[in-house]
């Protein structure tokens, strides 16, 4: 089946530096990725939408230039958590689809950030 | 706003009983509503969706769930729950479409032999 894999799966980082987070999809082209966190005790929560190509969609609440999303190929996009501090120490997790009614989403395994 | 509430954070059943995991979620849109299922160190699997066609959805390995607007529920049930289906369970609401926006926090399902 379809497989997302994602890197790293835990990354412990200093206050007020950038951490770069990757998600690819293996053996599928995907047109649409998909980046959520989740917060201690909380749900997971769809923070933007990446489109290949184009910029990405950012939930309300969610900062565009504290998480940069990249989607610059069909096979890759990366969330930059830029400046991180503590308060955005999460769970991390991307999936996958392609631009197809009812195309399933394929996860990553998400990425644990910790910002010291 | 969407929200969606898993009633139960873990549930324990015998092998062979049925198995119930409850969901209740709020939305100001006509919501699209999925359970996902993940295994120990594996990714988010998707196990059936509700997209406004017929409330009883049948998805794979035997899970089924019913939509009930009345009820704001939308409830995962399974016949005879196999020592397989042990592992945790995200009930999730979105917008109509396919992009699944709040997860609830998960209901871990063990099956004792």
């Amino acid at each position: 089946g379809a497989v997302v894999s994602q890197h790293p799966s835990r990354v412990i980082c200093k206050s007020g530096t950038s951490v770069k987070i990757e998600c690819r999809s293996l053996d599928f082209q995907a047109t649409t990725m998909f980046w959520y966190r989740q917060f201690p005790k909380q749900s997971l929560m769809l923070m933007a939408t990446s489109n290949e190509g184009s910029k990405a969609t950012y939930e309300q609440g969610v900062e565009k230039d504290k998480f940069l999303i990249n989607h610059a190929s069909l096979t890759l996009s990366t969330l930059t958590v830029t400046s991180a501090h503590p308060e955005d120490s999460s769970f991390y997790i991307c999936s996958a689809s392609v631009r197809r009614e009812n195309s399933p989403l394929h996860f990553g395994n998400g990425t644990r950030l910790t910002v010291t | 706003a969407q929200s969606v509430t898993q009633l139960d954070s873990h549930v324990s059943v015998s092998e062979g009983t049925p198995v119930l995991l409850r969901c209740n979620y709020s939305s100001s849109y006509s919501p699209s509503l999925f359970w996902y299922v993940q295994h120990p160190n594996k990714g988010l699997q998707l196990l059936l969706k509700y997209t406004s066609a017929a409330t009883l959805v049948k998805g794979i390995n035997g899970f089924e769930a019913e939509f009930k607007k009345s009820e704001t529920s939308f409830h995962l049930t399974k016949p005879s729950a196999h020592m397989s289906d042990a592992a945790e369970y995200f009930c999730v609401v979105s917008r109509t479409g396919n992009t699944p926006l709040v997860f609830g926090k998960g209901t871990r399902l063990s099956v004792i032999a």
